[in-house]
């Protein structure tokens, strides 16, 4: 079974600032989707990034960014230029390529920024 | 935007009650997915829904739980005699298809059984 592991409970930043959410991953495919939701306090949750297995270029939207280490099997998340708009649950997600659509979550982080 | 939508935002219900839970996905998405999160936890998936029929659903989904599309639009989630466990906030999921599509969220159900 799939596994991800979030170890941090909780973060926090400093406004302007760059924090990295750190993301585990257990899984016997080599195919695959990772994905970085964020819940804000309203609790929908929100697609923040995107990153296919196979490639070896780590996905960046803007002001994230994501350290993906295939071998060591981790998703780092990296805000950079923290905005107040970014406090919020973090969850890393996994989905396997081509067979089933469930997607895993991590535990998630509550990640906090200090004006 | 086009955006998934679920009724209602929160619903109390009475344990042992049947509840519905209602999502209307993106128009042009043929992909369906009911996820749960018990407050403090990790969201779960329970099921997912394609072309009619259930595609896959977890342990979690367990007699007491079946998805219905009543219409072309709407995606319902029914629990049958709702225990305690069973308050959590439900969400709805939709993607247009299935390889590496997003999965777009609705702002979820809160479920609350007394």
């Amino acid at each position: 079974a799939q596994t991800v592991t979030q170890s941090q409970p909780e973060m926090s930043v400093q406004e302007a600032e760059t924090v990295t959410l750190s993301c585990t991953y257990d899984t016997s495919e080599s195919d695959y989707y990772l994905f970085w939701y964020k819940q804000p306090p309203s609790r929908q949750m929100i697609l923040v990034i995107r990153q296919e297995a196979y490639k070896q270029q780590n996905a960046t939207e803007n002001r994230f960014s994501v350290n993906f280490q295939k071998a060591a099997k981790s998703f780092s998340l990296k805000i950079s230029d923290s905005q107040l708009g970014d406090a919020a649950m973090y969850f890393c997600a996994y989905r396997i390529m081509n067979a089933g659509n469930m997607l895993t979550f991590g535990g998630g982080t509550r990640l906090m920024v200090k004006p | 935007e086009p955006e998934v939508t679920q009724t209602p935002s929160h619903q109390v219900t009475q344990m042992g009650q049947e509840v519905i839970l209602r999502c209307v996905p993106i128009s042009n998405h043929l992909y369906f997915y009911w996820y749960r999160q018990i407050l403090g936890q990790k969201v779960e998936f329970l099921v997912s829904f394609y072309n009619n029929e259930i595609s896959e659903k977890s342990e979690i989904f367990d007699d007491q739980f079946s998805v219905e599309r009543p219409d072309g639009s709407n995606f319902t989630l029914k629990i049958r005699s709702t225990k305690l466990e069973d308050s959590a906030m439900y969400f709805c999921a939709s993607t247009e298809r299935l390889a590496g599509e997003e999965q777009f969220f609705g702002p979820g159900t809160r479920l609350t059984v007394l």
